[in-house]
């Protein structure tokens, strides 16, 4: 069985500078996540999708972050106008069922450095 | 206070040694418990459920204290191969089935 797929692995850009970070998560997983993982810390939820609805963005910087998920498969994130914090991994996961039901399975991350 | 916390380490251990980690949390409400391991520079992968009457896995050993508000995870003969982070993980039902995971406890097994 295939992981989550992540693109790309690596990207680095500017300040200010815009970037995207794609996800595929396992076949006929109903639930995707985006979380930052700074350098030392722990991952941090940004956004929980249920298929193409949104569960908790709560902690989703709305003023530079997007996410959408629109046909309840793949998914993309995106950063606009980047910042020096924003260096990090950016991890997707999904899951079959919601977070408290199982386990959740992380792609590889996409690694970004904001110079 | 931070929603759940570790001690970041490192603990340096010798192989064989056993070796236990704590992870508080904040949220009394919070439902289901994890450990997760991840390897340097690789993604978190699950390593453990944490059950209310406690659990063991070969050398792993987890335990629940719902009224202190911790969960332990337990190594025994610790292996080189067990250097990792591992991450303790609370779910909070309220909210959509969040997942909090705590910075990570660093594990260094040495010969």
């Amino acid at each position: 069985e295939a992981g989550v797929a992540q693109s790309p692995r690596y990207k680095i850009i500017e300040k200010r500078q815009s970037v995207a970070f794609w996800c595929n998560p396992i076949s006929g997983h109903a639930t995707l996540y985006w979380y930052q993982q700074i350098l030392g810390q722990g991952p941090k939820l940004l956004i929980q999708f249920q298929n193409n609805g949104v569960v908790d963005d709560s902690q989703l910087p709305k003023d530079r972050f997007s996410a959408e998920r629109l046909k309840g498969v793949d998914s993309t994130l995106k950063i606009q106008p980047a910042k020096l914090e924003d260096s990090a991994v950016y991890l997707c996961a999904s899951s079959p069922r919601g977070a408290g039901a199982g386990e959740l399975f992380f792609g590889e991350g996409s690694r970004l450095t904001v110079l | 206070r931070k929603e759940v916390e570790q001690d970041p380490g490192p603990f340096n251990v010798p192989e064989g040694a056993t070796v236990a980690f704590n992870c508080t949390y904040s949220n009394s409400a919070s439902q289901s418990f994890f450990w997760y391991r991840q390897d340097c520079r690789k993604e978190p992968k699950l390593l453990m459920s944490v059950y209310s009457s406690g659990n063991e896995d070969g050398r792993f050993t987890a335990q629940l204290n719902r009224a202190s508000q911790y969960i332990s995870l337990l190594i025994r003969d610790s292996k080189l191969s067990d250097s990792a982070t591992y991450l303790c993980v609370v779910n909070h039902r309220g909210g959509g089935n969040k997942l909090t995971f705590g910075t990570g406890t660093q594990l260094k097994v040495e010969l």
